[in-house]
């Protein structure tokens, strides 16, 4: 069974950083894309960043850039996201999912940004 | 960026009715290598988003048949033959084609009348 399985989410004071990690299983994650999507309360999904399967290609959304790292380690075949200068906008659930084209996603962790 | 827009957002649809969501996108989505990469999600009530349908009209495995898309260009739409109660949620199209970023449309909350 194909299972993507986030961690590391919680309260942050703004300025603060984490790091999410999301853990793959049941598929051979180095021939994936993988992605960080997130979804502010009551809000729709929202796009974040993408990395390619050795890790030599990543983008992200303008409104992360410099302070949001996507990474992957294929032998963990684990997916991270280093979080630094957390702002208030930055609070949403962060989900990872399999895919250019996010054919699936894991169930999320969330990530709160307050004093 | 592209942007995405759904219509109707809010869809009252009575159980075994037909419904049918919009999605029109600001230029086109057919990419340089022919396909047009337009996906529809549904995201349950205190669930993930799960992808339904990509590019236009292949429906992912294990999505039932009653879930059809269809489209071309810049105008979509993501159709339910018949409405249950496990449908009841928000529907969202997204494009692939024009990245970054992938962009999202608004939603459409679909409910039970």
């Amino acid at each position: 069974e194909v299972q993507l399985v986030e961690s590391g989410g919680g309260l942050v004071q703004p300025g603060g950083s984490l790091r999410l990690s999301c853990a793959a299983s049941g598929f051979t994650f180095n021939n994936y894309w993988m992605s960080w999507v997130r979804q502010a309360p009551g809000q729709g999904p929202e796009w974040v960043a993408n990395i390619k399967q050795d890790g030599s290609e990543k983008y992200s959304v303008d409104s992360v850039k410099g302070r949001f790292t996507i990474s992957r380690d294929n032998a963990k075949k684990s997916l991270y996201l280093q979080m630094n200068s957390l702002r208030a906008e930055d609070t949403a659930i962060y989900y990872c999912a399999r895919g250019r084209n996010m054919e699936v996603w894991g169930q999320g962790t969330t990530v709160t940004v307050s004093s | 960026d592209v942007v995405m827009t759904q219509s109707p957002l809010s869809l009252p649809v009575t159980l075994g009715q037909p419904a049918s969501i919009s999605c029109r996108s600001s230029q086109s989505l057919v990419y340089s290598d022919g396909n047009t990469y337009l996906n529809w999600f549904q995201q349950r009530p205190g669930q993930s988003p799960r992808r339904l349908v990509n590019k236009v009209s292949n429906r992912d495995s294990g999505v039932p048949d009653k879930f059809s898309g269809s489209g071309s260009g810049t105008d979509f739409t993501l159709k339910i033959s018949r409405v249950e109660a496990e449908d009841v949620g928000v529907y969202y199209c997204m494009q692939g084609t024009h990245w970054p970023p992938y962009t999202f449309g608004q939603g459409t909350k679909l409910e039970i009348k």
